[in-house]
């Protein structure tokens, strides 16, 4: 069965402080993975993308990682601001009909002052 | 501003009653999807086109239905046969009906059962 799972469900951070958020998936044949953003109410923005070629990219302070042999992907914050408080959703594409994309139920971020 | 638009914000529905979400997009896009959003749970789609005048059914379509009969709109209507409709619906478009490149989102609805 095609699965996300994301780590952890939620974290609470100091501002100024790293983190790093994991996702483990079972999808195949996979096709790329994405990070993206969700503020509270409102839809995901991406952060990237990453194709089976790619083991890392980079988008400001986040930078995302990918291990294709071990199914897992990390996004990693640096210098936490208070307006990284959001959803993070991992999701994976499967090069099957239709471009279907199989969605990480997030991990909660909230950044404290 | 390009982007994808929905309407409305929020919707209150009695049970009983259909309701239905607008999506436009002014992107060009061929593909656009719809989505639910539960608390705690990944995104679950619900329909999509990859061209105008054509449909699928996603993993939860039942009482639900759509309409795609112009390139920027994709309309979802709620009927009374979703027995527990309420929660977040993300519309989504992609410029390639197939493609793998980037989904682009709608700011949401949120949809409540009084």
């Amino acid at each position: 069965k095609n699965q996300v799972e994301q780590s952890p469900q939620s974290l609470i951070i100091l501002e100024g402080k790293n983190c790093t958020l994991q996702c483990n998936y079972t999808v195949s044949p996979f096709s790329n993975l994405r990070w993206y953003k969700q503020d509270t109410g409102r839809g995901p923005v991406s952060l990237t993308i990453m194709t089976f070629s790619e083991n890392t990219k980079s988008n400001g302070r986040y930078t995302a990682t990918l291990d294709a042999d071990t199914k897992q992907s990390s996004l990693h914050i640096t210098a936490s601001q208070l307006s990284d408080s959001a959803s993070y959703i991992c999701v994976v594409s499967s090069r099957g009909a239709g471009n279907k994309l199989v969605f990480g139920a997030g991990t909660i971020l909230r950044v404290k002052s | 501003d390009g982007g994808i638009t929905q309407s409305p914000k929020y919707l209150f529905r009695k049970e009983g009653q259909n309701v239905t979400l607008s999506c436009e997009q002014n992107l060009n896009h061929d593909a656009m999807y719809w989505y639910r959003q539960d608390p705690g749970q990944g995104l679950r789609l619900i329909y999509y086109s990859q061209i105008v005048n054509d449909f699928q059914k996603g993993d939860i379509a039942e009482g639900y239905s759509v309409s795609r009969e112009k390139k920027e709109s994709f309309p979802l209507t709620v009927t009374s046969a979703q027995k527990n409709p309420t929660a977040f619906y993300l519309c989504a478009s992609n410029l390639l009906a197939g493609g793998f490149d980037e989904q682009f989102f709608g700011p949401g609805t949120r949809l409540t059962v009084l």
